[in-house]
């Protein structure tokens, strides 16, 4: 089966303050696929990157890095000095390539950023 | 593009009645998703299609929910009887592989659905 774990329900920080959200993931697959998503509260879901299980280069864009680690199954996402537009809940989410072609989301890590 | 399109954005609609949501998926994407969220399950799968074709259909709560895809263009979700407990976000998403790479789900505005 698979799975996708966000342990951290809620994190609030002060702007400015680096966050890391934890995502771990549980899958058999020797290939499948990592997503984080951004949901705002205005309630769209918005991708923000994919990493397929041979990559695991690290990622950074602007503010934004993940962190991809096989050997402890996580695909964790920084985000460095925060500000208040970051407020949002934040997905990961695991696509396996056996079986049937479904994106799993973990349930969430609602993130508040204060000024 | 302009990106996957739900139909309505809100619904209000009493016990009993007919429920049918919208969602024209992007162009050239052969997956086409239909998510639930609420605030005690968070994010379920419902039904996906590869193709026009209803691929896994385990999600779908029960008889009352249906689901279909008459072409590449267009799904839709019906509820049939509505009732309270229905009252969710419906997301609709489609994806596509490309070269055997799976790609990002992109995802619709979603249709806000009370049941009254």
């Amino acid at each position: 089966a698979q799975k996708v774990t966000q342990a951290q329900t809620e994190i609030s920080v002060v702007e400015k303050e680096d966050v890391t959200l934890d995502c771990v993931y549980e899958t058999r697959d020797t290939t499948y696929y990592l997503f984080w998503y951004k949901q705002p509260p205005s309630g769209e879901l918005v991708f923000l990157i994919r990493r397929n299980s041979f990559d695991e280069q690290n990622e950074i864009s602007g503010r934004y890095s993940w962190n991809f680690q096989k050997s402890t199954s996580s695909f964790n996402f920084t985000i460095t000095a925060s500000q208040v537009v970051d407020s949002a809940v934040y997905f990961c989410a695991l696509s396996g390539t056996s079986g049937t072609y479904k994106y799993i989301f973990g349930t969430g890590t609602r993130l508040k950023v204060l000024a | 593009d302009a990106g996957v399109i739900q139909s309505p954005r809100h619904e209000v609609t009493e016990m009993g009645q007919e429920v049918t949501l919208r969602c024209k998926p992007i162009s050239g994407h052969d997956y086409l998703f239909w998510y639930r969220q609420t605030m005690m399950r968070g994010l379920e799968l419902l039904i996906y299609f590869n193709n026009n074709v209803p691929i896994d259909d385990s999600g779908m709560p029960e008889d009352r929910f249906s689901a279909k895809m008459p072409n590449a263009s267009f799904s839709t979700l019906k509820i049939q009887p509505s009732e309270p407990r229905d009252s969710a976000v419906y997301f609709c998403a489609s994806s596509r592989k490309i070269q055997g790479t799976r790609t990002e789900a992109f995802f619709g505005q979603g249709t806000r659905l009370t049941v009254v």
